[in-house]
């Protein structure tokens, strides 16, 4: 069975960029995979930030965007803000079934 | 804008039964899969299962084929999760979603002890 993997924690100083990354253990992840991006932030449902890879909800701050890199899906937070400290998980697209990861917890520090 | 309410959680010895209820109110969800996600106490995300606007395709995650069924009722605006066989490691919060995810409910907490 596939694992999608994350890394379990960054930090990123105020103002900085990361690249948080979502990868599978059965090969690499492509826009096939439609893979989608989350924040939750503590007591919070999950908010979705990315959807089909690239595409953002209304919603979505400009600083976040979604991509490929390398063998990877990425989320890519350009100017960090203190209030983007929270846990990021990916979901990944396996046939017809769906699998998260297991979360990034990003600190702005 | 629609407004997803979950009901039917509570306590539940292991091996019981329990049926998990979402309403959507502010708009139809016929034209939308709909998706059950559940978070343990403390852990991460879970995919459960999800539905097809028609019914006609669910999928599920491994653990829980064949003990958990999805449902929908388009002309109630609603999706259920029939959870057979609990385990404690059913235990969690149970979300429910729509589509592409732009929509959630706050949940509802399952526990499975005994």
């Amino acid at each position: 069975q596939a694992v999608v993997t994350q890394e379990p924690s960054l930090t990123v100083s105020p103002g900085g960029t990361v690249t948080l990354t979502c990868g599978s253990t059965t090969g690499a992840v492509t826009s096939g995979h439609y893979t989608y991006w989350f924040q939750q932030k503590p007591g919070q449902t999950p908010t979705a930030l990315i959807y089909n890879t690239y595409n953002k909800h209304s919603w979505t701050p400009a600083r976040f965007s979604g991509s490929l890199f390398g063998d990877k899906a990425a989320l890519t937070l350009s100017g960090a803000q203190p209030e983007d400290e929270a846990d990021y998980y990916c979901l990944v697209l396996y046939g017809g079934a769906w699998m998260f990861g297991g979360g990034t917890k990003l600190t702005v520090l | 804008e629609v407004q997803l309410v979950e009901s039917g959680g509570g306590l539940v010895q292991p091996g019981g039964s329990l049926r998990l209820s979402c309403a959507a109110s502010g708009s139809p969800i016929s034209s939308y899969w709909l998706i059950w996600v559940r978070q343990a106490p403390g852990k991460g995300l879970e995919w459960v299962a999800n539905i097809k606007e028609d019914g006609s395709e669910r999928n599920y995650m491994d653990s829980v084929k064949g003990r958990f069924t999805i449902s929908r009722d388009n002309a109630r605006n609603s999706v259920y999760l029939e959870m057979n066989n609990l385990r404690p490691d059913d235990t969690a919060m149970y979300y429910c979603a729509r589509g592409r995810f732009d929509a959630w409910g706050q949940g509802t907490l399952v526990t499975v002890s005994s």
